[in-house]
């Protein structure tokens, strides 16, 4: 187990760019969650899914951003016509649920700089 | 809801002093409660939780926080302050769905030689 996967760990972009990071869970967790944590701030959570199903998504995100688990595996997160204002670092976790759902596993981040 | 406050966005303590950082919640359903750790550009790793049972949790690399109902508080505590414990510090509340959770501003601890 090589823990939760993200890629890429850091993307530079022009403003009105799309971009697309990944998150490669923990195998075996079927629940999935993105946050976003700008600088000196706290991470906030974004939207979570259980398999294949998103389930939950903050006001935070807006309609330019989508994400995705097709599978029930790895999932996506695309922002559409990027803002300076999405800078931040984009975080994603995993878990278990029931006896398994007490902690979540962060991967690295990806770190966004829209310019 | 649930809210976490973080006192003290900056603590300075000296190697081998008594590390203390303060985290006060609220929440609507039984809290789950978490101490995170990061460093700069890296992501949270987990120093310890509060699910159920006992108030006084132990963490990794000597740290624990108890949990004070009446309080509504989660302390962290270090008895002995390490260089390498200088990171961000993040205080978090959940419900049951430990994965969804809110988190405090981080309190960044400076270790002084």
């Amino acid at each position: 187990d090589t823990g939760v996967s993200q890629d890429p760990r850091h993307k530079i972009t022009k403003r009105g760019q799309n971009v697309t990071f990944r998150c490669d869970p923990i195998s075996e967790h079927n629940r999935l969650y993105w946050y976003r944590q700008t600088l000196g701030q706290g991470p906030e959570f974004l939207t979570y899914f259980q398999n294949e199903a998103q389930l939950e998504k903050s006001r935070l995100l807006s309609d330019r951003f989508s994400a995705e688990r097709p599978k029930g595996s790895f999932s996506t997160l695309e922002i559409q016509r990027t803002e300076q204002g999405d800078s931040a670092m984009y975080l994603c976790a995993s878990s278990g649920t029931g006896p398994r759902g007490t902690e979540a596993f962060f991967g690295q981040g990806t770190r966004l700089t829209v310019v | 809801a649930q809210s976490v406050t973080q006192l003290g966005s900056h603590v300075s303590v000296s190697e081998g002093a008594l590390v203390l950082l303060r985290c006060n919640y609220s929440s609507s359903v039984p809290p789950y409660l978490f101490w995170y750790v990061q460093y700069p550009n890296q992501g949270l790793q987990l120093l310890l939780k509060y699910t159920t049972g006992a108030t006084l949790v132990k963490g990794i690399n000597g740290f624990e926080a108890e949990f004070k109902k009446s309080e509504t508080s989660f302390h962290l505590t270090k008895p002995s302050a390490h260089m390498s414990d200088a990171a961000e510090y993040f205080c978090a509340v959940s419900g049951t769905n430990a994965g969804k959770s809110t988190f405090g501003d981080g309190t960044t601890l400076t270790v002084k030689p």
